[in-house]
């Protein structure tokens, strides 16, 4: 069964970094691209970047360019999401999402970001 | 930057068909995506490259793709398709930018 598992909820202050994952299991992780999407609260999807995992190429949305990093290490099947200063407007609902059409998606991390 | 839009909210009755709409100019070239989404819940797949159906996703929806507008219909929508739905594709820059549309609310009742 393939499957997308998330890291758990966090509670950050602005300024602080944060790393999430996405572990795939089910399939060859390396097969196929993993995505990463932004949801803020009450709003849209919105599609932030995504690697590559067989050799961690990635391309990213201009919106996000800069202010994220998307990293993976296929040996332990793991995508990752990483912020290096985080801000209160970097609080929302974060999924991974397999392939270019998505068709499994991550539980979703809430991350929430308050000081 | 690329964009794509939907209409914010869609209401059928129950077993009346559902049509949204997914406008891009870059739709001729490339695949829309179609995904629902119940509150609470993570997205789902419902239709991949304009309008092929993943398995257990049922027969009532479909979708279609004609010069840049795409369309996502369910036919004899219910009350449980009451959703989300988001359109997603890329730009035709060639370095494969992905957007979502900015969502339609589905309301059956």
């Amino acid at each position: 069964e393939v499957q997308l598992v998330q890291s758990g909820a966090e509670v950050k202050k602005p300024g602080e970094s944060l790393r999430i994952s996405c572990k795939g299991s089910g399939y060859s992780f390396t097969s196929y691209w993993i995505s990463w999407v932004r949801q803020m609260p009450g709003k849209g999807l919105e599609w932030m970047g995504r690697i590559d995992p067989s050799d961690s190429y990635t391309n990213y949305s201009p919106s996000f360019q800069g202010h994220v990093t998307i990293s993976a290490d296929k040996s332990i099947s793991t995508a990752y999401l990483q912020w290096s200063s985080l801000k209160a407007s970097d609080t929302a609902m974060y999924y991974c999402a397999r392939r270019d059409k998505f068709d499994y998606w991550g539980q979703g991390t809430l991350v929430t970001v308050s000081s | 930057s690329y964009e794509l839009t939907q209409p914010p909210s869609v209401s059928v009755s129950p077993g009346q068909t559902a049509r949204i709409t997914c406008s891009g100019d870059a739709l001729p070239k490339k695949y829309a995506y179609w995904y629902q989404q119940k509150s609470g819940q993570a997205p789902v797949l419902v239709i991949y490259e304009d309008s092929k159906r993943p398995s257990g996703i049922p027969e009532r929806f479909s979708g279609s793709s004609s010069g840049t507008m795409a369309t996502l219909t369910i036919s004899g929508a219910q009350v449980e398709d009451e959703a989300d739905y988001y359109c997603y594709s890329t730009d035709s820059s060639g370095n494969h930018r992905g957007v979502f549309g900015g969502g339609t609310k589905l309301t059956v009742l």
